[in-house]
């Protein structure tokens, strides 16, 4: 069966240094892979989309990668802030598919500590 | 101003009863989702619709059925509230002309049952 998998549900790390979140996919040919960033008691917020032909994606002190081989995206955050302490999803979009059939992880929690 | 908003945003009601909860996007979008959050973060799609149209209907009970009056608006109705259906719903939009699927999501409603 399809599944996404985002590695544990909480990672703490210190200010200043790199966060590193992993999310794995089985039985999917994704076409697309996005970030969501979502705060307490909020909707989640569109960050960065990759594509399938894709290695890599920046923007700002957020990295994206997405290894097809390994079916993994590893998502940076470079010298993370107290302010980067959110939920974090990824969510695949179908290669055959759009926005409407557009899957979550269930997340990770990231707590930068000051 | 609010590019997706839903009301209301807390609901708590008794077992049995039956609610609404609405949704208005001013993004000019054609296509409008209903997701549904659980205690343990995992965001699940419930309904898809672009332009007026059903397009997606997961495994939901037919206790839940959405209805869209124009492409702005979607909204949810829940029909004998249960238990299990205590989460936070969130309504979301895309850009029908784009299949790379970036939602835009409103803030939630968080809805109890008691």
């Amino acid at each position: 069966s399809q599944k996404i998998e985002q590695n544990s549900e909480a990672l703490n790390i210190q200010e200043g240094k790199t966060a590193t979140l992993t999310c794995n996919y089985t039985n999917y040919s994704p076409a697309y892979l996005q970030w969501y960033r979502q705060d307490p008691g909020r909707g989640p917020v569109f960050l960065l989309l990759i594509r399938e032909n894709e290695k890599e994606k920046r923007k700002e002190r957020l990295k994206v990668t997405f290894d097809t081989t390994l079916k993994q995206s590893l998502f940076h955050i470079t010298a993370s802030q107290p302010a980067d302490s959110a939920t974090y999803l990824c969510a695949l979009v179908p290669y055959s598919g759009s926005a409407r059939q557009l899957t979550f992880g269930s997340g990770t929690q990231l707590t930068v500590l000051p | 101003d609010t590019a997706v908003s839903q009301t209301p945003k807390y609901l708590v009601t008794q077992m049995g009863n039956d609610k609404s909860i609405k949704c208005e996007q001013n993004l000019g979008h054609d296509t409008m989702y209903w997701y549904k959050q659980d205690s343990k973060k995992f965001l699940k799609i419930m309904f898809s619709y672009n332009n007026k149209e059903l397009i997606i209907n997961e495994t939901v009970p037919n206790r839940f059925s959405p209805k869209s009056p124009d492409k702005a608006h979607l909204n949810l109705h829940i029909n004998s509230l249960e238990l299990g259906d205590s989460a936070v719903y969130f309504c979301a939009s895309s850009p029908g002309t784009t299949n790379t699927g970036e939602l835009f999501f409103g803030e939630g409603s968080r809805l109890t049952v008691l």
